[in-house]
Formats: structure tokens, C-alpha cells, sequence
């Protein structure tokens, strides 16, 4: 069973739109959670990195919000660019790094 | 920025053929990591590597996979008899600290193809 969860699979977007990205995940004991962005065919770029001691992170216009105490984790985008079409997976690590299978974003002007 | 690079970017291979895939990290790290991320898949840990030694490796990484830091900045995965399940694109990434909130860095794959 795959320690960590992620909805929705995939999501269509109008360009300057909102969205949010949910993670859930099973992994303990945890160390910290990430999100990552995946541009096809290319490597994944980090966006965030929390500890289970931080709720909210900010980079740009992605936030990234954690829950220690329900294992749940979100990824909100402000005002989508066509930029933003990707895969963003969200990682957990304990000892090692757990992947989500990502959340596709497909933004359309 | 100080970026993992990653070659051959595409590699096509026949099955039974060996293949080495080469990885440059950003110069001031000490950990090394293999990952690979079959098509339409999540990304899967191979094996992490510090101090010329693998310090931790996933059930994915059996007898047909090496890895080795031959010189001071190269570090390489051998796949001694690739098999068709092979196909994948295969990341290396590196990091400065192995615990805590350290990010890790990766690299913009090399998509191994077996036929």
C-alpha cells in the first residue's frame, strides 16, 4: 500500500484560477514533507520542505499547509500561470523518501 | 544555481547489454542518490551512497545494479544486464545533509529505453 496519497490524480485549471492539492499520507515516524514539481520528462524541483512542526510555507505563489496530527498535507496555487501545468508530488521521509504518484495540473488559458 | 547534471539525457539498449548511467552532483554535497520513475509511475528510491559506501538501498536494487564514485565528482549507476522493466528514467539527485529539513537536489533524469 502506498504510504502516501494524493488527490486529485489530475486537475484541468483556467489560467488565473485557484487550486488545491491534497496529500495524505501514512508514514511515520516523519521527518518532514515536500513538494515537489515535475515538468514532463524532466527532474522534480523543490517547492517546499515543512517539519512537523511547521502548519503553513509559503514560495511565491504556492502554499503549502501541513496537518502532523491528521497526516495531511495541501498544496494551494494562486492565480495559475500555464507555467504551472505539471506534476507536483508530494515526499514524506522518514528514514527515506516516500512519493505520492502526484497530482497532474494541466492550466488552460 | 549549483545544479545535478545527468548523462546520456536518452539512452536506447538492447536487453542482456550493460548500461551506465553518469552523474555529476553539485560539487559540495556528500550525499548521492539514485531514483527511477517508470513511465506514468511515481518515483521510486534505488540506493543512497555517502562516504563511498551505499548507506541504504530498496528492494529495487539487486545484483544487476552497482553504483560507484570513481573520481572525486562523478557517480555512476551500472546496470549490468538490463531487462525490458529496465525502461524508466533514472534520476540521481545529492544532498548536502542526510537528516532534517535539507533539500534535495535533482537531476534532469537519464530515460533508459531496453528492447
Amino acid at each position: 500500500k502506498n504510504q502516501v496519497e494524493q488527490s486529485p490524480q489530475s486537475l484541468i485549471i483556467l489560467e488565473g484560477k485557484n487550486c488545491t492539492l491534497q496529500c495524505n499520507y501514512t508514514v511515520s515516524p516523519f521527518s518532514n514533507l515536500r513538494w515537489y514539481k515535475q515538468d514532463t520528462g524532466r527532474g522534480p524541483v523543490s517547492l517546499t520542505i515543512m517539519t512537523f512542526s511547521e502548519n503553513t510555507k509559503s514560495n511565491g505563489r504556492y502554499t503549502a499547509t501541513l496537518d502532523a496530527d491528521t497526516k495531511q498535507s495541501s498544496l494551494h496555487i494562486t492565480a495559475s500561470q500555464l507555467s504551472d501545468s505539471a506534476s507536483y508530488i508530494c515526499v514524506v521521509r522518514d528514514n527515506r523518501l516516500a512519493f505520492g504518484k502526484g497530482n497532474q495540473v494541466v492550466v488552460i488559458p | 544555481e549549483p545544479e545535478v547534471t545527468q548523462t546520456p539525457s536518452h539512452q536506447v539498449t538492447q536487453m542482456g547489454q550493460e548500461v551506465i548511467l553518469r552523474c555529476v552532483p553539485i560539487s559540495n554535497h556528500l550525499y548521492f542518490y539514485w531514483y527511477r520513475q517508470i513511465l506514468g509511475q511515481k518515483v521510486e528510491f534505488l540506493v543512497s551512497f555517502y562516504n563511498n559506501e551505499i548507506s541504504e538501498k530498496s528492494e529495487i536494487f539487486d545484483d544487476q545494479f552497482s553504483v560507484e564514485r570513481p573520481d572525486g565528482s562523478n557517480f555512476t549507476l551500472k546496470i549490468r544486464s538490463t531487462k525490458l522493466e529496465d525502461s524508466a528514467m533514472y534520476f540521481c539527485a545529492s544532498s548536502d545533509l542526510r537528516t532534517g529539513g535539507n533539500t534535495i537536489y535533482f537531476g534532469e533524469g537519464s530515460w533508459l529505453t531496453v528492447v
